[in-house]
Parts: C-alpha cells; sequence; structure tokens
C-alpha cells in the first residue's frame, strides 16, 4: 500500500533560518504529491504540490521538488518567519484513487523570534 | 468563493451516543471526502462521495457511514460512539475530473471537534 515518512518534529529554528522538512514516499505508479499546512485550531491548508517527476511546487516562499529516483519531496524554505509556525503534512494521491490522500505524520515547525 | 464550511465546529457526546457531522463543499465541487485526524493515528481517510455514491472507503468500522446529497453536501455519522472516536473530523472538497489519471487538489475545512466522553 501507500505511505509517507515524514521527518520526526518537533524542529525548532530562529526567525530567518533555513527549513528543510524531510518527507519520502512508498506508491504503486505515478502518485501526485502535495505538502499541507495546518495552523492551531484550524483544518488544512494546500502550501504546494507536484504531479509528476521534476516538476517543483512552490508557494509563499516554500519549494519541493518531486524526485522519483529517491522517492522524495522535500520542502524547504531559505528564511523562515515566526508566522510560520505551524505543523506540515506531506501527502501522496495516486491514479487509482485520486482523490484519497495518504498523509505522512505531520511535523510540528516552531520559529523564534 | 466560499471554502468548505463544517458544522457543528465543537461537539461533545457520550459513549454510546450517535453523532451527525455536516459539509458544505466549495461551490461547483463536487466531490467531498472525510477524514479523521487524532494524536496517536493521524490523518486517516474515511470514504468519499461524489454524485450521491461512495466511491472510495478506508479502513474503518461499519459504526462510520456517510452519504452526499444531491447538492453535493455531505453528512457523516457515526453510531454507537466510543471514547476512541474523539477526533477532529476533517472534510475536503474537490473538482471531480471526468476520468482517473487526474490529480485535483482538495480544499479542507476548518473540521468538527468531537469529543466523547
Amino acid at each position: 500500500g501507500n505511505s509517507v515518512t515524514q521527518m520526526e518534529g518537533p524542529v525548532t529554528l530562529s526567525e530567518e533560518a533555513f527549513l528543510t522538512i524531510n518527507c519520502t514516499y512508498t506508491a504503486t505508479g505515478y502518485p501526485s504529491l502535495f505538502w499541507y499546512v495546518q495552523y492551531p485550531g484550524e483544518g488544512l491548508q494546500l502550501l504546494l504540490k507536484a504531479t509528476k517527476a521534476d516538476d517543483k511546487g512552490s508557494n509563499k516562499g516554500f519549494e519541493a521538488t518531486y524526485r522519483k529516483e529517491t522517492t522524495s519531496f522535500h520542502l524547504e524554505k531559505g528564511s523562515v518567519q515566526v508566522s510560520d509556525s505551524a505543523v506540515y503534512f506531506c501527502a501522496l494521491s495516486d491514479r487509482g484513487s485520486a482523490r484519497q490522500l495518504t498523509f505522512g505524520s505531520g511535523t510540528q515547525l516552531t520559529v523564534l523570534p | 468563493k466560499a471554502g468548505v464550511t463544517q458544522t457543528p465546529r465543537y461537539l461533545i457526546k457520550t459513549r454510546g451516543q450517535q453523532v451527525t457531522l455536516s459539509c458544505s463543499p466549495i461551490s461547483g465541487h463536487r466531490s467531498v471526502s472525510w477524514y479523521q485526524q487524532t494524536p496517536g493515528q493521524g490523518l486517516q481517510f474515511l470514504f468519499e462521495y461524489f454524485s450521491e455514491t461512495q466511491r472510495n472507503k478506508g479502513n474503518f468500522p461499519g459504526r462510520f457511514s456517510g452519504r452526499q446529497f444531491s447538492n453535493s453536501r455531505s453528512e457523516m455519522n457515526v453510531s454507537t460512539l466510543e471514547l476512541g472516536d474523539s477526533a477532529l473530523y476533517l472534510c475536503a472538497s474537490s473538482l471531480a475530473p471526468p476520468q482517473l489519471g487526474s490529480s485535483y487538489e482538495q480544499y479542507f475545512g476548518p473540521g468538527t471537534r468531537l469529543t466523547v466522553t
């Protein structure tokens, strides 16, 4: 079956530090990959996506590249802000069940001023 | 365009009772999926509805059921509540692709926080 493995948290960084959250996946075929963010007390917001190998998703300074050879989709940001503090989830959907998302366990990010 | 709305936002029920949660998708979205989020199990897929039909189901007992109406609004029901059903229940809507092979992103509502005592 499909699975997503995320870097264990929590992650604590100082403002303007570089962020990497690792994500690897196991899936049959060619899944689409997503990063979602969850702020305290809220639902999930789609942060970025990539639908095929070598695609780079980007949004709000965050980036992730779909690497088929390493089955990875690591999230990066060059300079984090306090407002980026949230839980980040890596997820995939495969072609057979396009609307069913399989999520990683989530990574709590705290950015200190 | 209004986002996905879920009602109620918070709910407290007693073990053995049943509960119904409601979800209104984004206008024009015809697919609705439900997820359960708990600290121990994380985010798990419950089921997905499209055109009033359940298209996909996760690994949950039969106490968990749902339905979708002709206006795409969806409800999920949990009968004979157990303490372990305490969770955040998230609804997500998406466009329904004309055929498999397309991947439309899902847009999530704020969730319903269910507490079972």
